[in-house]
């Protein structure tokens, strides 16, 4: 039980575009979902808190408009980065249920 | 907010011995404490947790212990395996209270030799 379905596992987009990434909860309601942003060797950064029906809670440094986070329904959670760059290249992954079920994860790449 | 470090950044052990990681957490209001294994690529898969109410806790060759006067907490992984390897995170959260957020230690790469 509590799986959370990602997808893509990977996407090549190119600079200047906007890439979606959906989380969703098979079989649990997820009112709560955590986004983070993981480099190379690197730890898992929090980037925002998003909860169903209310505004995401963005992490300090994280540009809002630029990654823009909906909780529309209690089984899906999107992230999308608008307007991607070089620099936004990173996995992405999504965790409900504090923590004890995470998403597979998305690889992003910006040329 | 929450700031959770974690030690070494790297550890070497031969198969069979016991590798300890220790990590320190900041706000005093954290009171589940995660541990989680990722291997290259994949997501974090959680291996045991532990909840401030709670001193030691402990599941067949691991065991996570946690010191709240001193804000300490630690992974106990006995007799090592090679598939042990990996990276292990510590994390902290304020579950369930005003500050739920699951903040990350920076990972220690666990290299156990055959």
């Amino acid at each position: 039980g509590a799986v959370v379905s990602q997808h893509p596992s990977w996407v090549i987009c190119k600079s200047g575009t906007s890439v979606k990434i959906e989380c969703r909860s098979l079989d649990f309601q997820a009112t709560t979902m955590f986004w983070y942003r993981q480099f190379p060797k690197q730890s898992l950064m929090l980037m925002a808190t998003s909860n169903e029906g209310s505004k995401a809670t963005y992490e300090q440094g994280v540009e809002k408009d630029k990654f823009l986070i909906n909780h529309a329904s209690l089984t899906l959670s999107t992230l999308t980065v608008t307007s991607a760059h070089p620099e936004d290249s990173s996995f992405y992954i999504c965790s409900a249920r504090y923590g004890y079920t995470f998403g597979s994860g998305t690889r992003l790449t910006v040329v | 907010g929450e700031n959770v470090e974690q030690h070494p950044s790297t550890l070497s052990v031969q198969e069979g011995d016991s590798a300890v990681i220790k990590c320190t957490y900041s706000d005093s209001a954290s009171n589940y404490f995660p541990w989680y294994k990722q291997e290259l690529g994949k997501r974090p898969q959680l291996i045991i947790d532990i909840r401030s109410n709670v001193g030691e806790k402990k599941d067949q060759r691991i065991a996570v212990t946690l010191n709240k006067t001193a804000k300490h907490f630690s992974l106990h992984i006995t007799e090592t395996q090679p598939e042990d390897s990996a990276v292990y995170f510590c994390a902290a959260s304020g579950r369930g209270g005003a500050t739920n957020k699951l903040i990350f230690g920076t990972g220690t790469l666990l290299a156990v030799q055959p």
